[in-house]
């Protein structure tokens, strides 16, 4: 079966600091992979996605990044976090072939000091 | 622009219930809609996907809905247990779908189950 692993569960940064969040599917080949943000208050938003190695599409001009150095990795970074970054991380994977559900990690808790 | 709406925002009831959770979309193009559940502080847990050629999807005690010609979809929970209570969010893929589905969410409702 498949399962996803979200990495750390918490974490708390200063201003300025860089970050990086990371996200692994074991079980599937070639998943579109997903990064998005629940800010409080908000709902999720999409923040990138990726239907392969090394493709990554961003959804909102904003201060991360994301990459996929592996078929069933995916990395959100930045190289100096803003006090808005603030939030609840959340990665995603779906299969290849569209139209099929969606299947979440347990997401980690960003808090900027 | 596709817009998901979900009301009440929070929903109180007390156990043994059977209960509706309403979703409505703006753009009656959609390829699936999907239900999702979220406990506090943990990730989204899919409930049912249903097809846009599907009416119903059921899965235990919840029964999904679709209408897509009024932009409706409901979530119904029967006999609701404590441990149903968590925010239940619904969410729909934007179109056209090009490999990635970029899901668009409601706010969700908060449901609370009292013994």
């Amino acid at each position: 079966s498949q399962t996803i692993h979200q990495w750390p569960a918490t974490l708390v940064q200063p201003v300025g600091s860089p970050l990086s969040l990371e996200c692994t599917v074991e079980g599937t080949s070639n998943p579109n992979l997903y990064w998005y943000r629940q800010a409080a208050g908000r709902g999720l938003q999409l923040l990138f996605y990726s239907v392969g190695i090394g493709q990554i599409s961003s959804e909102v001009p904003q201060n991360l990044s994301a990459s996929r150095p592996q078929d069933r990795q995916f990395i959100l970074s930045s190289k100096k976090l803003l006090l808005s970054d603030s939030g609840f991380y959340l990665c995603a994977w779906s299969t290849g072939s569209g139209n099929q559900p969606q299947h979440f990690g347990d997401g980690t808790r960003l808090s900027i000091l | 622009k596709q817009e998901v709406t979900q009301i009440p925002a929070a929903l109180s009831v007390p156990e043994g219930e059977n209960l509706v959770l309403n979703c409505s979309f703006t753009d009656s193009a959609i390829y699936n809609l999907q239900w999702f559940r979220q406990d506090p502080g943990k990730g989204l847990t899919s409930l049912l996907l249903i097809q846009s050629s599907q009416r119903e999807q059921t899965s235990g005690r919840l029964n999904a809905s679709l209408d897509k010609s009024s932009g409706r979809s409901t979530l119904y929970i029967a006999a609701s247990q404590p441990g149903d209570s968590a925010t239940y969010l619904c969410a729909v893929p934007r179109v056209p779908i090009q490999g990635a589905q970029k899901l668009v969410f409601g706010q969700g409702t908060r449901l609370t189950i009292n013994p």
